[in-house]
């Protein structure tokens, strides 16, 4: 198994520009989320999701969008990137139930917006 | 609203020494999961050792080990004969248990541990 996977890797934006930053896990997890992180904060919660087809927000939502198309794909879009966006991006997942209380990270995306 | 509070901002160990990391958190639930991740250099999130709150037993994972007091709300990592890979920063996780949870990890702010040869 890959485990969760992101990309791209790095990636450098001017102000306004969109992009799609991928995520993908083989798995078969039912819970995926995107999470932030700035320096000198934890992981913050983006958007998340909890099937194919069902996302919702997350503690900060605001300038993302996401869909769940399939169980193993969960893209994050910037619509218009802003500075403030300038950070790690981490994909997570875990499967359902008690006992599958662990969620795998993905290896991260650094963004930059000039 | 579940928070998680790391007060060491870093900490530093001697080579083949035990270090203890810190956490607290704060929770109005009985059911829950705590996590200490480790992350490296490299970005990647590691998971270290996990809880289950119902579980009294401290959860042991080779050289790491947890103290688990419910009551105190305490999740503190000890690591014991440091190595210089341990260096890395340290996240303690809390997520919620129980019917419909999102799976939702809060996290505190890390500890960065500095090992020393």
């Amino acid at each position: 198994n890959a485990g969760v996977t992101q990309t791209p890797k790095f990636q450098v934006l001017k102000t306004g520009q969109s992009m799609t930053l991928q995520c993908a896990q083989d798995m078969n997890h039912e819970y995926m989320s995107w999470y932030r992180q700035d320096p000198g904060m934890g992981l913050r919660l983006i958007h998340y999701s909890v099937g194919a087809g069902i996302t919702d927000q997350g503690e900060v939502p605001n300038g993302y969008n996401v869909s769940r198309s399939t169980t193993e794909d969960f893209p994050l879009r910037l619509l218009s990137a802003a500075p403030s966006q300038t950070s790690v991006y981490f994909c997570a997942s875990r499967g359902r139930g008690w006992k599958q209380g662990t969620q795998y990270f993905g290896p991260g995306t650094r963004l930059t917006v000039l | 609203a579940q928070t998680v509070t790391q007060s060491q901002p870093e900490m530093s160990v001697q080579e083949a020494e035990t270090v203890t990391l810190s956490c607290t958190y704060d929770t109005s639930e009985s059911d829950y999961y705590l996590f200490w991740y480790k992350q490296p250099p490299s970005r990647q999130m590691i998971l270290v050792i996990r809880q289950e709150a119902y579980k009294q037993q401290n959860a042991t994972e080779n050289r790491f080990s947890v103290n688990f007091q419910k009551a105190a709300k305490s999740f503190s990592l000890k690591i014991s004969d440091s190595q210089l890979g341990d260096a890395a920063m340290y996240f303690c996780a809390y997520r919620s248990f129980g019917s419909g949870n999102t799976g939702k990890l809060i996290f505190g702010q890390g500890t960065t541990l500095q090992v020393k040869p």
